[in-house]
């Protein structure tokens, strides 16, 4: 088992782009989570899935940012008309069921809007 | 709405030091704590995991405390080591929810 991967690590775009995350959990793991951290911070929830239903989600998530998790499995991250204060790390964690369930982080996809 | 609080928010200590750091958070009603590690650049590594149920969880020369009712925890590190500089950075769940809210982090540095 490889862990959680995250894709790109890095992404410098230009104001206005779209960009997409790509996270593929740990397999097996039928949690999935999105959360976004800035510098000096802790990271800020931002929705979370089980199997491929979107459960919650956070009011950070404005209407430029959707995910999705087809079938279950590896889940995206869409930033529509990025702008400056996107820049961030952004976190894919993965967890089995369970109630003493231990949640597992991706590396990170850093971004940087330009 | 929880609030989760570290202190402090930076740490230097000489190498074999024992160590304390601080989190706490306003609502009493969590489900679980955990404690993680963040390497700079890098994601999170789960450390301990304290249930609600639950007043400790100790893993080698890590500590972890929970006192549910004074909104409290906190991570004890024996004989600290130049390796175990890092950000430590501590989350609640709330029993209503699986999302973990954070608090900032505490900065250690152990210095050789």
């Amino acid at each position: 088992d490889t862990g959680v991967s995250q894709d790109p690590r890095h992404k410098i775009t230009k104001r206005g782009q779209n960009v997409t995350f790509r996270c593929d959990p740990i397999s097996e793991h039928n949690r999935l989570y999105w959360y976004r951290q800035t510098l000096g911070q802790g990271p800020e929830f931002l929705t979370y899935f089980q199997n491929e239903a979107q459960l919650e989600k956070s009011r950070l998530l404005s209407d430029r940012f959707s995910a999705e998790r087809p079938k279950g499995s590896f889940s995206t991250l869409e930033i529509q008309r990025t702008e400056q204060g996107d820049s961030a790390m952004y976190l894919c964690a993965s967890s089995w069921g369970g109630d003493a369930n231990t949640i597992y982080f991706g590396e990170g996809s850093w971004l940087t809007v330009v | 709405k929880q609030e989760v609080t570290q202190i402090p928010a930076a740490l230097s200590v000489p190498e074999g030091e024992n160590l304390v750091l601080n989190c706490s958070f306003t609502d009493s009603a969590i489900y679980n704590l955990q404690w993680f590690r963040q390497d700079p650049g890098k994601g999170l590594t789960s450390l301990l995991l304290i249930q609600s149920s639950q007043r400790e969880q100790t893993s080698g020369r890590l500590n972890a405390s929970l006192d549910k009712s004074s909104g409290r925890s906190t991570l004890y590190i024996a004989a600290s080591q130049p390796g175990d500089s890092a950000t430590y950075l501590c989350a609640v769940r709330m029993d209503s929810s699986y999302k973990l809210i954070f608090g900032s982090g505490t900065r250690l540095l152990v210095r050789p």
